[in-house]
């Protein structure tokens, strides 16, 4: 079975400050990522993408997230974080066999301005 | 990208009372939808599979005959909470998979309170 850890629940930051958030997944397949971004009180919104090519994948709002297969690993990163990005992030992954999404835990990002 | 629907986006409801929530993808057909549960503050939980001409699959833990999935047709699949109490209030998130797209495209969710 294909599992997702998000190794932060909760992230504090002053803004300007850079965001690394983690996330390592575990299947033996073809994977899809994703990273995907609540705001409060709203629906899930993409942030970005990796399904091949690159393993650098560049998103909207100015994130990035980095594929390092070895690793099993998607962390996703901002260089200077806003007040408007306080939100749930969730980092997903697809088993292109079943099509079935897996979701991590969330990190919940607080932005102080 | 594609657009995936849902309705109604609220619903308050009595206890022992049955819910619908329709999923519909407006711009493109599938055949295969995925129907999540969101607890406040946690994470999306996949509930079911639903699959458009043949019963949907459930995951472990998942009662069947409360939550009764019908995919009625390539654009819409819908979610019935049955004798529904308090503790199915929760947000339930549907989405679909364009057919072309090994990816999903999620609904804004329905907020259903069970009073």
């Amino acid at each position: 079975a294909q599992s997702v850890s998000q190794h932060n629940h909760h992230v504090i930051l002053s803004e300007a400050a850079s965001l690394e958030l983690g996330c390592n997944y575990s299947y033996g397949g073809t994977v899809n990522l994703f990273w995907y971004v609540q705001y409060p009180g709203q629906h899930l919104q993409l942030l970005l993408k990796y399904f091949s090519g690159d393993p650098l994948v560049k998103g909207i709002k100015g994130f990035e997230a980095e594929f390092i297969k070895s690793k099993f690993s998607f962390n996703l990163r901002k260089p200077s974080v806003q007040w408007s990005d306080t939100a749930e992030y969730f980092c997903a992954v697809i088993n292109t066999n079943a099509g079935k999404s897996t979701f991590g835990d969330g990190t919940t990002l607080t932005v102080k301005p | 990208g594609a657009v995936v629907s849902q309705h109604p986006s609220r619903v308050i409801c009595k206890s022992g009372t049955s819910v619908k929530i329709e999923c519909r993808s407006l711009d493109f057909q599938a055949t295969t939808m995925f129907w999540y549960r969101q607890f406040p503050k946690k994470s999306l939980m996949l509930m079911a599979t639903s699959n458009e001409g043949s019963k949907a699959t459930y995951e472990q833990g998942v009662e069947k005959d409360k939550f009764l999935i019908n995919h009625a047709s390539l654009t819409l699949s819908t979610l019935t909470v049955t004798s529904a109490h308090p503790e199915d209030s929760s947000f339930y998130i549907c989405s679909a998979p364009p057919s072309s797209a090994n990816e999903q495209f999620f609904g804004p969710g329905t907020r259903l309170t069970v009073l």
